[in-house]
């Protein structure tokens, strides 16, 4: 149980161009997941907190024009990069919260696979 | 802040070794901390949730301690295998459902 999944595992875009990124709660529903950016040998960063039916919370320094984040129901959560440039070349994870405090542990998220997006 | 430091940055030890990871905080007013290990190119695998109102947790050959008051955790690895060798990150999460993770420590283990 508690699976999240991304979809695509990865994808190559030109520069200029914008691409979405799902992130789904396969078994249970997260009413919060997270998007976290990770650039090589770095660690996990969190770009926004995305919540049910609201707008999306960004962290400092995240653009949410570029980065815009939509999450229409309990199992579902996208991102898009918008105007992809080089520089978003990253990996993207997303993680998601159970909203029944799924495991008696009402804290606990459960993170994606990542998908890994390369922008030439 | 909350920040979150790991050390050593990088590890290699022989087969069979145990070894600690070692993982500090600054603040902390944590909910819980969580161990991940990290493949290359891979996501993340949860190996171990420590509550703040506990003190450690084992699963296998890991055994992963906390000290709130202090601010530190350690991943403990029993009789090592070349399969061990990962990306082990620390996270602690604290108000407002915010994980904050370690740098992280690439472990190698020797053949």
């Amino acid at each position: 149980g508690a699976v999240v999944s991304q979809h695509p595992s990865w994808v190559i875009c030109k520069s200029g161009t914008s691409v979405k990124i799902e992130c789904r709660s396969l078994d249970f529903q997260a009413t919060t997941m997270f998007w976290y950016r990770q650039f090589p040998k770095q660690s996990l960063m969190l770009m926004a907190t995305s919540n049910e039916g609201s707008k999306a919370t960004y962290e400092q320094g995240v653009e949410k024009d570029k980065f815009l984040i939509n999450h229409a129901s309990l199992t579902l959560s996208t991102l898009t990069v918008t105007s992809a440039h080089p520089e978003d070349s990253s990996f993207y994870i997303c993680s998601a919260r159970d909203a029944r405090g799924k495991g008696g542990n009402s804290y606990e998220q459960y993170f994606g696979p990542g998908t890994r997006l390369t922008v030439t | 802040k909350q920040e979150v430091t790991q050390i050593p940055a990088a590890l290699s030890v022989p087969e069979g070794e145990n070894l600690v990871l070692n993982c500090s905080f600054t603040d902390s007013a944590i909910y819980n901390l969580q161990w991940f290990r990290q493949d290359p190119g891979k996501g993340l695998t949860s190996l171990l949730l420590i509550q703040s109102s506990q003190r450690e947790q084992t699963s296998g050959r890991l055994n992963a301690s906390l000290d709130k008051s202090s601010g530190r955790s350690t991943l403990y690895i029993a009789a090592s295998q070349p399969g061990d060798s990962a990306t082990y990150l620390c996270a602690v999460l604290r108000e407002g459902d915010k994980i904050i993770f370690g740098k992280g420590t690439r472990l190698h283990i020797l053949p």
